[in-house]
């Protein structure tokens, strides 16, 4: 089972539409959850943590399953601008903290 | 805001050649990485770096990389003998402590001859 998992797509949604993405884990004792996103050959840049308790950040929501492994993260009401690829980030526990990254679930929103 | 700076943006090395990739991490940050992008794959890590040494490396990083941290602002990659499949975007990134994030500079696409 890969480290960090995630659906590459692509997901075409229209303009408007609410789409969820998701990452599994296979590391039990991994302990820092994050979103990145990335544009087309450009660096990631973090979207958002994803804390236990659930987050939001104005259209952007993410969740934490710690029991069943997994991440996920809500759009609404997708912008045009929200066409990039998504990461997933896991880091294990310890104080260097191994930093893995998903292959990424790339979204394209049309008009 | 703080921002990681890579230069140069681009470079081209011919087979065989070392190269060196600079890296200026946000000044109050304590743990410094690089990775590695090869068009249309995933992020990969290749080193960690922390008190002045490394703690954690990847198989991908072997004998062919270092990386150094010479004064108290710049942070490099040294590729002692590139080979063609060397040729990807180096990302630099940094973090203050544990849980979080990480911060990336815009990177530097290598593109070996």
């Amino acid at each position: 089972r890969k480290e960090v998992e995630q659906d590459p797509g692509p997901f075409n949604v229209p303009e408007g539409a609410t789409v969820a993405f998701n990452c599994t884990y296979s590391n039990s004792a991994s302990q820092s959850f994050f979103w990145y996103r990335q544009d087309c050959r450009k660096e990631p840049k973090l979207l958002m943590s994803v804390y236990s308790s659930g987050n939001e950040d104005g259209r952007f929501t993410a969740q934490l399953n710690r029991a069943s492994q997994y991440i996920s993260l809500l759009i609404r009401d997708s912008k045009l601008s929200d066409s990039a690829t998504y990461l997933c980030v896991v880091t294990s526990s310890g104080g260097y903290q191994k930093v893995t990254f998903g292959i990424g679930t790339k979204l394209q929103v049309i008009p | 805001e703080p921002e990681v700076t890579q230069t140069p943006s681009h470079q081209v090395t011919q087979m065989g050649q070392e190269v060196i990739l600079r890296c200026v991490p946000i000044s109050n940050h304590l743990y410094f990485y690089w990775y590695r992008q090869i068009l249309g794959q995933k992020v990969e890590f290749l080193v960690s770096f922390y008190n002045n040494e490394i703690s954690e490396k990847s198989e991908i990083f072997d004998d062919q990389f270092s990386v150094e941290r010479p004064d108290g602002s710049n942070f490099t990659l040294k590729i002692r003998s590139t080979k063609l499949e060397d040729s990807a975007m180096y990302f630099c990134a940094s973090r203050t402590r544990s849980n979080q994030p990480q911060h990336f500079g815009d990177g530097t696409r290598l593109s070996i001859l």
